[in-house]
């Protein structure tokens, strides 16, 4: 059984340009949450989705961001004009259900230019 | 509001140590506390996870605690390794709405041969 993926594991823009992030959550998991890890800090949720429907997004930047979780493929977080304090590892987690274990992907680490 | 804070920020031990590393969180209503190793630039990856009703964990060498009405939990790692070097992320599932894990900003551990 797979765990969660994320792809890609590496990615470099530059400033101004679209990052797309993929998650692909465990089999038989249907949540997802998003959190991001800025150098040196502890990681921060951002966004919770469950298929096709965002939950929370409380953590999420207003403007550039945004993250989707349809019903057939992987969730994309989507961040458009990247800058240059958008850099940081991101990390996907899934799970069966709200009160469920989260289990992390490897992680996207997003360099921007 | 949940903080998670982790001390100490680093540590450094020689080989063959026990030693302790602390979480202290704000908001004694958990869903439960995990604790997950760091090696840098890589994903997590857990390491011990006590539910809300449980006192204490144990795999291996690592030995986990969580005291809730006192707010605090503690690793400990026996006859410490130079593989036991990494950054060891505590963080706590909240109990309501999203269940989101709020994380520590960690303790960067070395230990010396």
């Amino acid at each position: 059984n797979a765990g969660v993926m994320q792809n890609p594991r590496h990615l470099v823009r530059r400033r101004g340009q679209e990052a797309r992030l993929r998650c692909s959550p465990m089999k038989g998991h249907s949540h997802v949450y998003w959190y991001r890890q800025l150098p040196e800090e502890g990681l921060k949720f951002m966004v919770y989705l469950q298929k096709e429907n965002i939950i929370d997004e409380s953590g999420m930047p207003k403007e550039r961001f945004s993250a989707e979780f349809p019903k057939e493929g992987p969730s994309i977080l989507r961040i458009q004009q990247v800058v240059r304090g958008d850099s940081a590892a991101y990390f996907c987690a899934s799970s069966r259900g709200r009160q469920e274990t989260q289990y992390f992907g490897p992680g996207t680490r997003l360099l921007v230019l | 509001k949940q903080e998670v804070t982790q001390i100490p920020a680093a540590l450094s031990v020689p080989e063959g140590e026990n030693l302790v590393l602390n979480c202290s969180f704000t908001d004694s209503a958990i869903y439960n506390l995990q604790w997950f190793r760091q090696d840098p630039g890589k994903g997590l990856t857990s390491l011990l996870l006590i539910q809300s009703s449980q006192r204490e964990q144990t795999s291996g060498r690592l030995n986990a605690s969580l005291d809730k009405s006192s707010g605090r939990s503690t690793l400990y790692i026996a006859a410490s390794q130079p593989g036991d070097s990494a950054t060891y992320l505590c963080a706590v599932q909240i109990s309501a709405g999203t269940y989101k894990y709020i994380f520590g900003t960690g303790t960067r551990l070395k230990v010396l041969a």
